[in-house]
């Protein structure tokens, strides 16, 4: 079963508009922790925010916003007012350090194109 | 902040040669390091957690004996791809955590193009 789950494959936006990058995830644990990463065309992953289960105050940074909801296991990311240096994939992942297992297990991610 | 160096950025090989690459945390001790692969317009998959002094822990379906990691060191792991294959051509990226702050905080390297002719 897929543990993170960013239903939205390809979004894209004209310049200025906001958009949200939805994440669902699944665990079974009570500790956990979610990121969301960015991916620009030359690969490398930028780290954006990186959120416990225990802290479910949104946190805005910027023009970025996250909102997590552990009700309905969501923790969706928004962008106000995007910029074409938005474009980008996106990845929502999950770490599950009561497993053991450590690792982090990444959505498929969505791919955003802000259209100047 | 922590830093991973991973080297090459991008490497071409003939096919049934070998590659290697090096993943570095620059100013942190990591008693782990993972390795990601990504195929295009793919999401990171996991192919395998690299333990200090110990032997890899492999996911299912990744042969371990294609792709040799050695973590001999607390700030060095690497990953060789054995007999390569243009099937293997993949982007290849390791990512680091911190042994003493520990923080759940994962560091990424920038990631290794690989092709395969």
């Amino acid at each position: 079963a897929q543990k993170v789950t960013q239903a939205q494959t390809e979004i894209s936006v004209v310049e200025k508009e906001d958009v949200t990058l939805d994440c669902v995830y699944e665990t079974r644990d009570t500790t956990y922790y979610l990121f969301w990463y960015k991916q620009p065309p030359s690969g490398e992953l930028v780290f954006l925010i990186r959120r416990n289960s225990f802290d479910e105050q949104n946190e805005i940074s910027g023009r970025y916003s996250w909102n997590f909801q552990k009700s309905t296991s969501s923790f969706n990311f928004t962008i106000t007012a995007s910029q074409v240096v938005d474009s980008a994939v996106y990845f929502c992942a999950l770490s599950e350090p009561q497993t053991g297992a450590n690792n982090l297990f990444f959505g498929t991610g969505t791919r955003l194109t802000v259209i100047p | 902040g922590a830093v991973v160096s991973q080297h090459p950025s991008w490497v071409i090989c003939k096919s049934g040669t070998s590659v290697k690459i090096e993943c570095r945390s620059l100013d942190f001790q990591a008693t782990t390091m993972f390795w990601y692969r990504q195929f295009p317009k793919q999401s990171l998959m996991l192919m395998a957690t690299s333990n200090e002094g110990s032997k890899a822990t492999y996911e299912q379906g990744v042969e371990k004996d294609k792709f040799l990691i050695n973590h001999a060191s607390l700030t060095l792991s690497t990953l060789t791809v054995t007999s390569a294959h243009p099937e293997d051509s993949s982007f290849y990226i390791c990512s680091a955590r911190d042994s003493v702050q520990f923080g759940v905080g994962y560091t990424f390297g920038s990631g290794t193009r690989l092709t395969v002719v």
